[in-house]
């Protein structure tokens, strides 16, 4: 259902440590982005990629890493060095072909620092 | 720099009453505007683009360039439309710059 999955739903960290949010699609889709929504923020984003071993910084990627080993997967890491890391994060996906702006979204994960 | 607003955080309407969400753009040249939406316990969706002047359940939004704004309307309000309604606004590159979002709550 849907073809991204976002993996966990919820997650609780202790402060200092990292934790590592997973992202898998199976849409075939060239571009993966990482957003974070915050209550009154809308949405910001982290980092994106639109090809295999390649991504850019979005507005707000200090504290955050990601990596692109794979079409499928764009993984994010939220590092201890992120300020204010509890938030709800959404990964989504975008043809490229289509020449189109629509992304395509994931149900989310929910981070809480401890 | 690319900038999307939606000025009001919350909008409330009775059913069967026009609505219309506000977007203003900040864009050099000519941007892509899209309007998504995310139903409660839903995932965020496109619900609709400017390129294609389409009508999404009862929704159209137009692009005007001289006041730079893509306001997202529709003429009665349903209770089903309740939801967060975000503009978003994409120029050349493959960044995807979303508005503070709005939501709206439609009563019986």
């Amino acid at each position: 259902d849907g073809g991204i999955t976002q993996s966990p739903k919820y997650l609780f960290r202790k402060e200092g440590q990292n934790v590592t949010l997973s992202c898998e699609q199976n849409l075939n889709h060239d571009a993966m982005y990482w957003y974070r929504q915050d209550p009154g923020q809308g949405l910001r984003l982290i980092y994106y990629s639109q090809i295999v071993n390649d991504f850019q910084k979005g507005d707000i990627a200090e504290g955050y890493s990601v990596s692109r080993e794979k079409k499928e997967s764009f993984p994010l890491t939220v590092t201890s060095a992120q300020k204010n890391p509890t938030a709800f994060y959404l990964c989504a996906t975008r043809l490229t072909d289509a020449n189109t702006g629509e992304l395509f979204f994931g149900e989310g994960s929910r981070l809480t620092v401890l | 720099a690319q900038r999307v607003t939606q000025p009001e955080k919350l909008l409330s309407v009775f059913k069967g009453a026009p609505v219309e969400l506000k977007c203003n753009y900040s864009y050099s040249g000519s941007p892509e505007l899209f309007w998504y939406v995310q139903y409660s316990r839903q995932r965020l969706q496109l619900l609709l683009r400017h390129i294609s002047r389409e009508s999404i359940k009862g929704f159209t939004a137009d692009l005007n360039k001289g006041e730079t704004s893509f306001h997202l309307k529709k003429p009665f309000a349903q209770e089903e439309d309740s939801a967060m309604y975000y503009c978003a606004g994409k120029g050349g590159s493959e960044k995807l710059v979303f508005g503070k979002g709005t939501k709206l709550t439609v009563n019986p």
